[in-house]
């Protein structure tokens, strides 16, 4: 079955204790990229991969990393985690032809304390 | 800079009736739009999109939209609303191929759909 998995899918953690959500697809996707959903704020991009070892920031990239060492991998990591970076975090991938639909995993929810 | 409206938080309709959700949009030259539908404690399924062509735009579920150049607008419909509906609805636009890929979608906020039974 085609998906994008994301791990863990809840996380509650205290300020500054690094963590990481992984990402990974099946479909031989060359994009993938992270987003955050927030009330009001609809989906905001944080980073996007075009392809293996390229990465890109996105509209809100401040406090996270990423790394695209396979193409099937996009973590997200946050180094040191800040309450303003609760949220509902959702990796999503696309294919070639660039006028397709992304593919969205089912979001994982961080809570920062 | 592109952006997208979807001007209505939440929409309630009644099972049965017509429904519409919807989109205004801004992209310089012409868009690629799309539509999707985010489940509780899912991710976002998409549910169509206009590249090119006619612009009515059937989907997945019943669903369409019609793309309207003059007007800026990608309205989603259904003709009779389903419990099964109620969801939130993002409409979201990027530019046409070659002046920017993936990473220059841009997504509305959200319309949460409400169907009353």
């Amino acid at each position: 079955e085609a998906q994008v998995t994301q791990n863990p899918r809840y996380l509650i953690t205290v300020t500054g204790k690094k963590l990481t959500v992984t990402c990974s697809q099946n479909m031989n996707h060359e994009y993938m990229s992270w987003y955050r959903q927030d009330p009001g704020l609809g989906l905001r991009q944080i980073y996007y991969s075009m392809n293996v070892e390229v990465t890109d920031k996105g509209d809100v990239p401040e406090g996270y990393k990423v790394s695209r060492k396979e193409k099937r991998n996009f973590p997200l990591i946050l180094e040191s985690p800040s309450p303003n970076q609760t949220s509902l975090y959702f990796c999503a991938s696309g294919g070639q032809g660039n006028t397709g639909e992304l593919f969205f995993g089912e979001g994982s929810r961080l809570t920062v304390l | 800079a592109q952006s997208v409206a979807q001007p209505e938080d939440q929409v309630n309709v009644a099972e049965g009736n017509p429904l519409t959700v919807k989109c205004t949009y801004s992209v310089s030259g012409n868009p690629y739009l799309f539509w999707y539908v985010q489940y509780p404690n899912r991710g976002l399924q998409f549910l169509l999109k206009y590249i090119t062509g006619d612009n009515l735009v059937k989907g997945s579920y019943g669903f369409e939209a019609e793309f309207n150049k003059s007007q800026t607008s990608f309205h989603l419909k259904k003709p009779s609303a389903l419990v099964s509906d109620s969801a939130l609805y993002f409409c979201a636009v990027r530019p046409l191929a070659g002046t920017g890929g993936y990473q220059k979608v841009t997504f509305g906020t959200g319309t949460k759909l409400q169907v009353i039974p």
